[in-house]
């Protein structure tokens, strides 16, 4: 499977506690989005890699979350002392934009829920 | 800040006919791109059809079409010959573009359920 991957694709936590999701992108992606999407809202934007380096943290992302790409490859997204607030779908998504093909794929999501 | 507005929350359609999903957008960049996704129930979001502003034809994929008014702001996909397999949600989005970072700005969605 050359797409992107997520795992885990199902996350139920208790309140206080810390997650790490993990994501594969497509192996020739240079840039790295992670999205957040709630209920009936489409995905918003967390946050941007290109390689290893973090370029760009939405205001949503609060101290609470951290997010790595160790030698620009894979990312991980930790949220420390998980609230219910957090329960949401956490997408991944890769891309590498030439002129003709700028599309973003994306993986199937960790779907977390805080309980 | 962009917004992409997707006015129908649900639409149904009969299989095998045409359905036109509504967007509207609002940006000052002149350039920027438009984008359609489909999310089925198992969650990834699957690219369907991109149209860029300085693109002058409608985008096509076959069964989808992109209705672009750049006057109007709008960018509307039209499928074609509906499929019970297209019963989804379907986003519009927009590529916003600071520097290297193409982040894309979804609408809330239009859940689309075709009957047999």
């Amino acid at each position: 499977d050359t797409g992107v991957s997520q795992n885990p694709r199902h996350k139920i936590t208790k309140r206080g506690q810390n997650v790490t999701f993990r994501c594969d992108p497509i192996s020739e992606h240079n840039r790295l989005y992670w999205y957040r999407q709630t209920l009936g809202q489409g995905p918003e934007f967390l946050t941007y890699f290109q390689n290893e380096a973090q370029l760009e943290k939405s205001r949503l992302l609060s101290d609470r979350f951290s997010a790595e790409r160790p030698k620009g490859s894979f990312s991980t997204l930790e949220i420390q002392r998980t609230e219910q607030g957090d329960s949401a779908m956490y997408l991944c998504a890769s891309s590498f934009p030439t002129a003709s093909n700028t599309e973003a794929f994306f993986g199937q999501g960790t779907r977390l829920t805080v309980v | 800040a962009q917004k992409i507005t997707q006015t129908q929350p649900g639409m149904f359609v009969q299989e095998k006919e045409a359905v036109t999903l509504d967007c509207t957008y609002d940006t000052s960049d002149q350039s920027y791109g438009l984008f359609w996704y489909k999310q089925p129930s198992s969650g990834e979001m699957i690219f369907l059809i991109y149209q860029g502003s300085y693109d002058e034809q409608n985008a096509t994929e076959g069964r989808y079409s992109l209705n672009f008014q750049k006057a109007r702001k709008s960018a509307n996909l039209v499928i074609s010959a509906s499929q019970l397999g297209d019963s989804a949600m379907y986003f519009c989005a927009m590529r916003e573009v600071r520097g290297s970072n193409y982040k894309l700005t979804f609408g809330k969605g239009t859940l689309l359920t075709v009957n047999p």
